[in-house]
């Protein structure tokens, strides 16, 4: 079993829509998480970064994490063509030197 | 612009090649990293240094020996590699453990 599940997609929303992107995980240890939006042929850039349960807001960028669950989600409002690309997600139990990542999920936003 | 610049951005290299891959970060991180990117797998974390020391080597083949002479500094050197090592290699830095890191925007590499 992964230690981190990503439905890898892709998925194609038309613009304006609520874009929901998911990771479940295994490890109850992990404390830290994040999502990274890559577009193509680029490196990944940190969007979202959270500790521990709760929701983060950040514009139209909100991030979940659910620990009994061992699931958290990004969702995206009022999804503009600019944010396809490849979002992936990553967690940690300890900080950035051991982050497991997903796969990543490819996102099409359509104008 | 992240802050952290690899070199060269495409590389296409026989079996028998040796090349390098640098990276450099202008952010005054302290922990500096290579990842492997492959298609539909995870992004895997390859070597780890901290101040210049090698903390982490995740397992991987002699045939990628990592060079780190500064904090701002990390090359990967390549010998003898397999079709299958074709892939993204990122170079990412942080100031430590526990602190965001930044990637580069990634060296394709291609082994024929």
């Amino acid at each position: 079993q992964k230690e981190v599940e990503q439905d890898p997609g892709p998925l194609s929303v038309p613009e304006g829509a609520i874009v929901s992107l998911n990771c479940t995980y295994s490890n109850s240890a992990f404390q830290y998480f994040m999502w990274y939006r890559q577009y193509s042929r680029k490196g990944p850039e940190l969007l979202m970064y959270t500790y521990s349960s709760g929701n983060k807001e950040d514009g139209r960028f909100t991030a979940q994490v659910d620990k009994s669950s061992k699931y958290i989600s990004l969702f995206i409002r009022d999804s503009q063509p600019s944010d396809s690309a490849t979002y992936l997600c990553a967690m940690s139990p300890t900080g950035a030197n051991n982050l497991f990542f997903g796969t990543g999920t490819r996102l099409t936003v359509i104008p | 612009e992240t802050g952290v610049t690899q070199t060269p951005r495409h590389l296409v290299m026989g079996m028998t090649n040796k090349k390098s891959l640098k990276c450099e970060q202008h952010l005054g991180h302290n922990a500096m990293y290579w990842y492997k990117q492959s298609a539909k797998k995870p992004l895997e974390l390859m070597f780890v240094y901290n101040f210049k020391e090698q903390t982490e080597n995740n397992s991987v083949p002699s045939r990628f020996s990592p060079e780190c002479p500064n904090s701002s500094h990390l090359f990967l050197h390549l010998h003898t590699l397999q079709p299958e090592d074709s892939a993204l290699y990122l170079c990412a830095s942080n100031e430590g453990p526990g602190n965001t890191i930044y990637f580069g925007e990634g060296s394709w590499l291609t082994v024929v």
